[in-house]
């Protein structure tokens, strides 16, 4: 049980271009759901969290308007890559939960590339 | 934002030796998570202590907590090459559920 999964898991896009990732919890409903980015041999970043049917809280530093999170159901929360640029190329992971104070469970993480 | 500290950041240890690594912090908790990333891959969570907890065990796994110094520990006894990874710890703080990652400790286990 409490299987996450993020699609793509990889995807090269062009400069200035949108990127959709997703994320979906498979056998649990996720009351929240977390964004984190990892650059190559570091740790992660929390970007974002995100509650169901409300908006995202994004941490500080994180542009909410290029980075859109979106989690309109129970199961799902997607995250946007507006207008996408060289220094967004990353490993993004998301996190999902029963609630907040659950346990997180991981997706396997999407790798991003701007061309 | 980081927590806090993880050492050492790279280990290198053969097959059957234990391995330790050591997380510091520095806001107080409410609990304090292990995972285990492989290169390019997601997490998997490994263990959690919560703050009243000083120490925990899972299989080959034994995680400390001492919440005076903000720190703890895990021990990987009798390793094995399939343990080579990055291993970060994250805590739990005030009453977002968040988690904040450490820097990790990239281990290897030569066979």
């Amino acid at each position: 049980g409490a299987v996450v999964s993020q699609h793509p898991s990889w995807v090269i896009c062009k400069s200035g271009t949108s990127v959709k990732i997703e994320c979906r919890s498979l056998d649990f409903q996720a009351t929240t759901m977390f964004w984190y980015r990892q650059f190559p041999k570091q740790s992660l970043m929390l970007m974002a969290t995100s509650n169901e049917g409300s908006k995202a809280t994004y941490e500080q530093g994180v542009e909410k308007d290029k980075f859109l999170i979106n989690h309109a159901s129970l199961t799902l929360s997607t995250l946007t890559v507006t207008s996408a640029h060289p220094e967004d190329s990353s490993f993004y992971i998301c996190s999902a939960s029963p609630g907040q104070f659950y346990e997180q469970y991981f997706g396997p993480g999407t790798r991003l590339t701007v061309t | 934002s980081q927590q806090g500290e993880e050492d050492p950041q790279a280990l290198s240890i053969q097959e059957g030796e234990n391995a330790t690594m050591n997380c510091s912090y520095k806001t107080s908790i409410n609990n304090l998570q292990w995972y285990r990333q492989n290169s390019g891959r997601g997490l998997v969570h490994l263990i959690l202590i919560r703050s009243n907890e000083r120490e925990k065990h899972s299989g080959r796994l034994r995680v400390t907590l001492d919440t005076s110094k903000k720190s703890s520990s895990l021990l990987i006894t009798a390793s094995r090459a399939a343990d080579t990874a990055s291993y970060f710890c994250a805590t739990v703080s005030g009453n977002t559920g968040k988690l904040i990652f450490g820097q990790g400790t990239t281990l290897q286990v030569k066979p």
